[in-house]
């Protein structure tokens, strides 16, 4: 099995509602990172965790990490067209980050 | 502007071509890998380096080489690509171990 598995795959949604993608780790984390990625492209970072508990926000997103490092989500408050994309998960299992394992990712796509 | 550019970004070749995918980043970070992804198996580390000469395998290293003369660069080599390396790669560089990993935008690299 996955050390890290993303939920869910992929998801659909209508424009102005919430959702949340969920991280978890099979061991716990040194840290945790959150990217996004256009079909094809390059990854742009969102956000990173580190301590347990701690809970980061930009513009409509947040994301944490529970106490025990081994699960993160990442909330989309009021979804819009521009937040499409896929979403990945990266762990740091080493404490270095010269290594992260990634997730298989969430599609996300924002209806109108 | 601070970025990770790899060269080129789309090549198709044929089995057993030599080639050689480059990547070079201008914000004098120690540390760089290289990964691939593939559909439904994520982005996984090839190879990564921690400085200038110092290089070590990731996960899936077999088929591939790199190098790390000088420290804004970190070329990745195919001597004898098959299909099964058929995939979009992707280096990223970072300030030290534990910082956020900078993308590049990727190379898709087709092996006839």
């Amino acid at each position: 099995s996955q050390e890290l598995e993303q939920s869910p795959q992929s998801l659909i949604v209508q424009e102005g509602k919430n959702l949340t993608i969920n991280c978890t780790s099979s061991k716990t984390l040194y840290g945790l990172y959150w990217y996004k990625q256009k079909y094809g492209e390059g990854l742009i970072f969102l956000m990173m965790l580190q301590k347990g508990g701690e809970e980061k926000s930009h513009e409509k997103i947040t994301a944490k990490l529970d106490e025990k490092k081994q699960q993160s989500s990442l909330h989309i408050t009021a979804s819009q067209p521009s937040h499409a994309g896929i979403y990945l998960c990266g762990a740091d299992y080493t404490g270095t980050a010269s290594k992260l394992t990634f997730g298989t990712g969430t599609r996300l796509q924002v209806t109108l | 502007e601070a970025q990770v550019t790899q060269n080129p970004r789309y090549l198709i070749t044929v089995t057993g071509k030599k080639l050689t995918v480059t990547c070079s980043q201008n914000m004098n970070h120690e540390y760089m890998s290289w990964y691939r992804q593939d559909p439904g198996l994520g982005l996984r580390q090839i190879y990564y380096s921690m400085n200038v000469e110092v290089t070590d395998k990731g996960d899936v290293p077999e088929g591939y080489k790199v190098s790390r003369k000088e420290k804004r660069n970190f070329p990745l080599i195919l001597e004898s690509p098959s299909p099964n390396q058929t995939s979009l790669y992707f280096c990223a560089s970072s300030q030290s171990g534990d910082n956020e990993q900078f993308f590049g935008p990727g190379t898709r690299l087709t092996v006839l």
